[in-house]
């Protein structure tokens, strides 16, 4: 079974900063795909970034990239020109890159603040 | 505009009373989950589909039933076999099971 571990329950940041959310996994498939999810006080679930395992490069998307280590299984998002819109839990999550019987996992999840 | 549609916004539920959470959607995605998130924690996987007239349970299944008899609809009954119910409920769907998942807004179920 996967499991997803992220050790940060809280992180806060000052407005116009980078900050960087950790998340390892551990699994024994060799193809896969993780993602961040962002839940706002509003509750709504948001992708902000997808990775697949078998890429090297890293995923970025404006602001949001993240440092994918597959040896070590880490999975960090580093967050850059933090905004007080960035203020939200944080999760990783994990699915196997099979089409059939994939779900994801997620990590218990980091509440980030953004302070002005 | 496509997405996913989770009704209602808040729910009651007495006792022994078994209540029926609707999700439906208009992405034409073949994959649909249930997830129940406790307050501060992560998501927990109740039930998913991963396509009409078939579904499997997932972490927390117990107390919790589901039917997938159209594309578009996967409803969740919280039976009364299910003893704390309070939480915030959430349907995603995905066009495949290993690709990004869309979230509805959620279901939050309290005890009267």
């Amino acid at each position: 079974a996967q499991t997803v571990t992220q050790s940060q329950p809280e992180m806060s940041v000052q407005e116009a900063e980078t900050v960087t959310l950790s998340c390892t996994y551990d699994t024994s498939e060799n193809n896969y795909y993780l993602f961040w999810y962002k839940q706002p006080p509003s509750r709504q679930m948001i992708l902000v970034i997808r990775q697949e395992a078998y890429k090297q490069q890293n995923a970025t998307e404006n602001r949001f990239s993240v440092n994918f280590q597959k040896a070590a299984k880490s999975f960090s998002l580093k967050i850059s020109d933090s905004q007080l819109g960035d203020t939200a839990m944080y999760f990783c999550a994990f699915t196997r890159g099979e089409t059939s019987g994939s779900r994801l996992t997620f990590g218990e999840g980091t509440q980030l603040t953004v302070n002005p | 505009d496509g997405g996913i549609t989770q009704s209602p916004k808040y729910l009651f539920r007495k006792e022994g009373q078994n209540v029926t959470l609707s999700c439906e959607q208009n992405l034409n995605h073949d994959a649909m989950y249930w997830y129940r998130q406790d307050p501060g924690q992560g998501l927990r996987l109740i039930y998913y589909s991963q396509i009409v007239n078939d579904f499997q349970k997932g972490d927390i299944a117990e107390g919790y039933s589901v039917s997938r008899e159209k594309k578009e609809s996967f409803p969740l009954t919280v039976t009364s076999a299910q003893k704390n119910p309070t939480a915030f409920y959430l349907c995603a769907s995905s066009i495949e099971g290993n690709q990004p998942q869309h979230f509805g807004d959620g279901t939050r179920l309290s005890i009267l």
